[in-house]
């Protein structure tokens, strides 16, 4: 399968941004996701990039994409306590290929 | 609209013992997903089904078997059970197949997973 890498933690304090890194393998990828696990929960999209797309603003949310180093981020603008949670990358080609996960903790 | 539901919740069985797990959606999607959860090792496809009456191996298929049994239901079996198998399980569903509508985002909705333990 295809490697989808994230770092496994990540700790903000309220009212910083956070950042979370994912790198992927598929240079062919049409989409590219993030979803967000709560605890005990399934996984809600939070949003997507199309492939064509260099960044996506939507509210708190940043979403960048470096396709030359197979590079995505998420940035997430005055974090929240209710942000803590684990953050998924996932990737679409002929397949779904999901990242590690992030787990994010804020700190009040 | 329940969206995607699956049970049980919680599961424990003794190697060599054998379960489905079920999952519904009601939501008219056309393609439904099995995926396990280990820890730092994120979601990985079991199986899918890209359309009812399909279904296709993901990247972990040994060791289970699925059943599309109409377009709402698509479940899970685990013939003889092995720790390996214990994880978290998630169903979800899309809209599209995954071979099609590439000029579509293709968002998955989520099941709320069981945690299976196998002794």
């Amino acid at each position: 399968g295809e490697d989808v890498e994230q770092s496994l933690f990540l700790s903000v304090r309220e009212g910083d941004s956070s950042v979370i890194n994912c790198t992927y393998t598929d240079s062919s990828s049409t989409y590219l996701y993030w979803y967000k696990q709560e605890p005990g929960a399934g996984l809600q999209l939070l949003t997507y990039i199309f492939s064509n797309m260099d960044m996506k603003q939507d509210q708190r949310l940043t979403v960048l994409l470096n396709k030359k180093d197979k590079h995505l981020s998420l940035r997430i603008a005055d974090t929240q306590t209710g942000d803590s949670a684990i953050y998924f990358c996932a990737e679409f080609g002929n397949q779904f290929y999901f990242g590690t996960g992030t787990s994010l903790t804020v700190i009040p | 609209n329940a969206g995607v539901t699956q049970t049980p919740k919680f599961q424990v069985l003794k190697t060599g013992q054998s379960m489905t797990l079920q999952c519904a959606q009601d939501m008219n999607h056309n393609s439904m997903y099995w995926y396990r959860q280990d820890p730092g090792m994120g979601l990985r496809l079991i199986y899918y089904s890209a359309s009812e009456g399909t279904t296709d191996k993901g990247e972990v298929p040994n060791g289970y078997n699925v059943s599309r049994l109409n377009k709402r239901e698509f479940s899970l079996r685990l013939e003889s059970a092995a720790p390996s198998q214990t994880s978290v399980y998630f169903c979800a569903s899309s809209e599209a197949g995954l071979a099609g509508y590439l000029s579509a985002y293709n968002e998955q909705f989520f099941g709320p997973g069981t945690r299976l333990t196998v002794l």
